[in-house]
């Protein structure tokens, strides 16, 4: 069955500087991968999507992930981190050619520091 | 905005009562998942319905039935109510085609079992 591990519960970084979120995922199959980001107190949004085509993905709000299946990993990167986006980020794995859940990771909690 | 409501929105019960809650979507999407949403855990998938009456279990389904009658409603139902199922929880819907996997939520049900 397909799997996300996220690596970090929590990640601390000062506004200006770049973010770095890491991924790892387990699937059997060519899987979809997902980042969400969530806002205290707020729904969950869609930042980007890989779906079979373009390795390096670019998402909204500056941020993107590079696609690596040797390293099985999904990181998503920022270059500057703005204080906006202290979020709560999931790493979302989906093997529709398998079967159809999709599957969250347990979330890294962003924290920007002034 | 992809048209998903659910209800309650609130709702707090007492051990042992039985609880549901509805989604309802308007998207006439095949694919519609229930998460629980709990502190440290991120988003776990209870169940999922990818037709009419077709569903089958997520990663933590133990306590919590499903049913859909229809392609616009899913049910959750928890027969017995238990301190430990007090959570928010999301319906969320996903469409087919490059959008794979890519999933619209709800607003979340916030469920209180005292």
């Amino acid at each position: 069955a397909q799997s996300v591990t996220q690596l970090d519960s929590h990640v601390s970084v000062s506004e200006g500087t770049p973010v770095l979120l890491r991924c790892n995922y387990s699937s059997s199959y060519s899987p979809s991968l997902f980042w969400y980001v969530q806002h205290p107190n707020k729904g969950l949004q869609l930042l980007l999507k890989y779906t079979s085509a373009a390795t390096l993905v670019k998402g909204i709000n500056g941020f993107e992930a590079e696609f690596k299946k040797s390293e099985t990993s999904f990181h998503l990167t920022k270059p500057s981190a703005h204080m906006s986006d202290a979020a709560e980020y999931f790493c979302v794995v989906s093997d529709r050619w398998r079967d159809d859940k999709i599957i969250f990771g347990k979330g890294t909690r962003l924290h920007i520091l002034p | 905005d992809a048209g998903i409501t659910q209800s309650p929105r609130h709702k707090v019960t007492e051990t042992g009562t039985p609880v549901t809650l509805r989604c309802h979507q308007t998207e006439n999407h095949r694919y519609m998942y229930w998460y629980r949403q709990d502190p440290g855990h991120g988003l776990r998938l209870i169940h999922y319905s990818y037709g009419v009456k077709d569903t089958d279990k997520g990663e933590v389904s133990d306590g919590y039935s499903v049913s859909r009658s229809k392609t616009e409603d899913f049910l959750l139902t928890l027969e017995s109510a238990t301190s430990s199922q007090t959570s928010v929880y999301f319906c969320a819907i996903s469409g087919r085609g490059q959008d794979t996997g890519e999933l619209f939520f709800g607003e979340g049900s916030r469920l209180t079992v005292l």
